[in-house]
């Protein structure tokens, strides 16, 4: 099966720009997450989806961070304004359930530096 | 709340050595536990998985067992190779919370030949 696609793969912008992000998740997948990996830290999550509903985003930063997952299939994570602490890898996953008993896949990240 | 500890790195070995990462978890009631590897450049892999007390994961070489009195879910293998230089995450996740994963800082591990 195709993995989840992530891109860019690599966005370098000035701080106060702003940026988006795009996730295509594994067919059938309806839960979808978007994580903030900060270098030498293991990621966090900033929000989760169960089809096109939020189901957590205790974790975003809801004054410059938003997403959406329209029709519930693809998803979109954009930073306005960015600041330099923004700089980090951004992953996404996508799960087929919400059980605890699977795993993610995992998409290969955009690495956002803002300089 | 719910938290994952793992050892600091990075751990440096000689190709073959025995490898231990050691991860310890605190959370109420039944979480899963998982073990993800990250290859420079790469996305998160899942390695392995555990889901209830005294299961065994195993992939590739790698074992994890699930310790629920000692809370801990401990990374081995027999004989490392350089191609294991990467970063390995553990993890758990708990259904009641979404099922959302939380990460441990991650321990980098470097094999020399």
């Amino acid at each position: 099966e195709a993995g989840v696609a992530q891109s860019p793969r690599y966005k370098i912008i000035e701080k106060r720009q702003s940026v988006a992000f795009w996730c295509n998740p594994i067919s059938g997948h309806a839960t979808l997450y978007w994580y903030q990996q900060i270098l030498g830290q293991g990621p966090k999550l900033l929000i989760q989806f169960q089809n096109n509903g939020v189901v957590d985003d205790s974790q975003l930063p809801k004054d410059r961070f938003s997403a959406e997952r329209l029709k519930g299939v693809d998803s979109t994570l954009k930073i306005q304004p960015a600041k330099l602490e923004d700089s980090a890898v951004y992953l996404c996953a996508s799960s087929l359930e919400e059980q605890a008993y699977y795993g993610y896949t995992f998409g290969s990240g955009t690495r956002l530096t803002v300089v | 709340g719910n938290s994952v500890t793992q050892m600091e790195g990075p751990v440096t070995l000689s190709e073959e050595a025995f490898l231990t990462i050691n991860c310890t978890y605190t959370a109420t009631g039944y979480p899963s536990l998982f073990w993800y590897v990250q290859y420079p450049g790469e996305g998160l892999q899942l390695l392995l998985k555990a889901t209830k007390a005294d299961d065994k994961g195993s992939n590739k070489g790698f074992e994890a067992t699930y310790r629920k009195e000692t809370t801990s879910f401990h990374l081995e293998k027999g004989s490392v190779q350089v191609s294991d230089s990467a970063v390995y995450f553990c993890a758990l996740r708990k259904g009641n919370q979404g099922g959302k994963l939380i990460f441990g800082q991650g321990t980098e591990l470097s094999v020399k030949p």
